[in-house]
């Protein structure tokens, strides 16, 4: 499969507690996009790479939010001292510098 | 605050009935207009991306249209069937980053 690949799908975690999510793009993929899903919301940008460059934020990615694309090949998306507000679906997408983007399944994450 | 609204927010049908959704984005700073399909536990499908005023895209069963002058973009789906239950998603790009900012989405129950 040569698709956009997320791990891990599920994620149950504890509140306090930090988590680390990743995305591994379409091969040779140079632009890698995160986004999050709330119940009943579309998804909302949080934040994209262009190679290992991280370009634009948004000012939803709280202090707490840190992402990372190595290499420019995958990415992680860190979330430290999860609040129950941070349960959400984080999707990743890719693209090779074009206005289409392919997502990933995306990682549902849970705060108890 | 840019904003995409997406009529209706759920929509159910029955098999064979032809059905459509509107899109409506700001007419300012376009660059492409986007419709996704998501079903659940996939991925998003880009269904069409659409860049020109009069646009019009088919595939199969399924058509868009788009109007970049008055900011909307109409999909219809002709003669429903129950595989295409899902959540229909429209999304809005507006520069070169190509960050898409989405609608809340139209949910699709086709009962067979």
């Amino acid at each position: 499969d040569t698709g956009v690949s997320q791990n891990p799908r599920h994620k149950i975690t504890k509140r306090g507690q930090n988590v680390t999510f990743r995305c591994d793009p379409i091969s040779e993929h140079n632009r890698l996009y995160w986004y999050r899903q709330t119940l009943g919301q579309g998804p909302e940008f949080l934040t994209y790479f262009q190679n290992e460059a991280q370009l634009e934020k948004s000012r939803l990615l709280s202090d707490r939010f840190s992402a990372e694309r190595p290499k420019g090949s995958f990415s992680t998306l860190e979330i430290q001292r999860t609040e129950q507000g941070d349960s959400a679906m984080y999707l990743c997408a890719s693209s090779f510098s074009a206005i289409e983007q392919y997502f990933g399944p995306g990682t549902r994450l849970t705060v108890t | 605050i840019l904003n995409v609204e997406q009529s209706p927010q759920s929509l159910h049908v029955q098999e064979g009935d032809s059905t459509n959704f509107t899109c409506s984005f700001p007419s300012s700073n376009f660059y492409a207009l986007h419709w996704y399909r998501w079903e659940t536990a996939k991925s998003p499908e880009a269904l069409f991306v659409m860049t020109l005023n009069g646009d019009e895209k088919k595939k199969g069963r399924i058509s868009a249209t788009l109007n970049t002058k008055e900011g909307y973009s109409y999909l219809y789906i002709k003669g429903s069937q129950p595989e295409d239950s899902a959540t229909y998603l429209c999304a809005f790009t507006m520069d070169s980053s190509y960050k898409l900012i989405f609608g809340s989405g139209t949910r699709l129950l086709v009962r067979p």
